[in-house]
């Protein structure tokens, strides 16, 4: 049971260029979703998705398009990576319904955009 | 909207003595659930305790337990006989209404010193 998975663990991009963040959960998880981690402002949503075929936009959307097209995997596409794009990215997974210790993280990526 | 406020960006206490990290929240839902999370300088978000807005009783999670005050809108984590390894950023997060869409505070630095 590996849990939840985030490929690659360190990018560096330079500005312009694209690229997918991985994720992907074993565990038949319906909710899954990605935040990102700046200095100073905790982890803030990017997307999210409810189950497979079904995305929507958390907080800090722009600059950032999902999809998802089996309950396992949710990756993450910069089109255009910008500097201010430069963060630490975690991807999250859980049951429709959370409590306690249910909400299951990978271990970031960081991403940093020249 | 759900808010996190924690207002303590750093914090630094003695090893083996108690301390406490502060977060305040701001929701209109009356179903939620409180988090701490605990990140090392590793990177990873390890779960700590968990409050959910209709548990009579304050959690408790070994020498973790979270002080909640519902009329006050407060839910401070407390650390007992503090550990060098408990030094780390600690988030205080909230989840409202269901799914999984975890809304954080800008997180407390601890500093454990000998």
């Amino acid at each position: 049971n590996a849990g939840v998975t985030q490929t690659p663990k360190f990018q560096v991009l330079k500005t312009g260029q694209s690229m997918t963040l991985q994720c992907a959960q074993d565990m038949n998880h319906e909710y899954m979703s990605w935040y990102r981690q700046d200095p100073g402002m905790g982890l803030r949503l990017i997307h999210y998705s409810v189950g497979a075929g079904i995305t929507d936009q958390g907080e800090v959307p722009n600059g950032y398009n999902v999809s998802r097209s089996t309950t396992e995997d949710f990756p993450l596409r910069l089109l255009s990576a910008a500097p201010s794009q430069t963060s630490v990215y975690f991807c999250a997974s859980s049951y429709s319904w959370v409590t306690g210790n249910t909400i299951y993280f990978g271990e970031g990526s960081w991403l940093t955009v020249v | 909207a759900q808010k996190i406020t924690q207002t303590q960006p750093g914090m630094f206490v003695q090893e083996k003595e108690a301390v406490t990290l502060d977060c305040t929240y701001d929701t209109s839902d009356p179903s939620y659930g409180l988090f701490w999370y605990k990140q090392p300088s590793s990177g990873e978000m390890i779960f700590l305790i968990y409050q959910g807005s209709y548990d009579q009783q304050n959690a408790t999670e070994g020498r973790y337990s979270l002080n909640f005050q519902k009329a006050r809108k407060s839910a401070n984590l407390v650390i007992s006989a503090s550990q060098l390894g408990d030094s780390a950023m600690y988030f205080c997060a909230m989840i409202a209404g269901g799914g999984n869409k975890l809304t954080f505070g800008t997180g407390t630095q601890l500093k454990v010193e000998l």
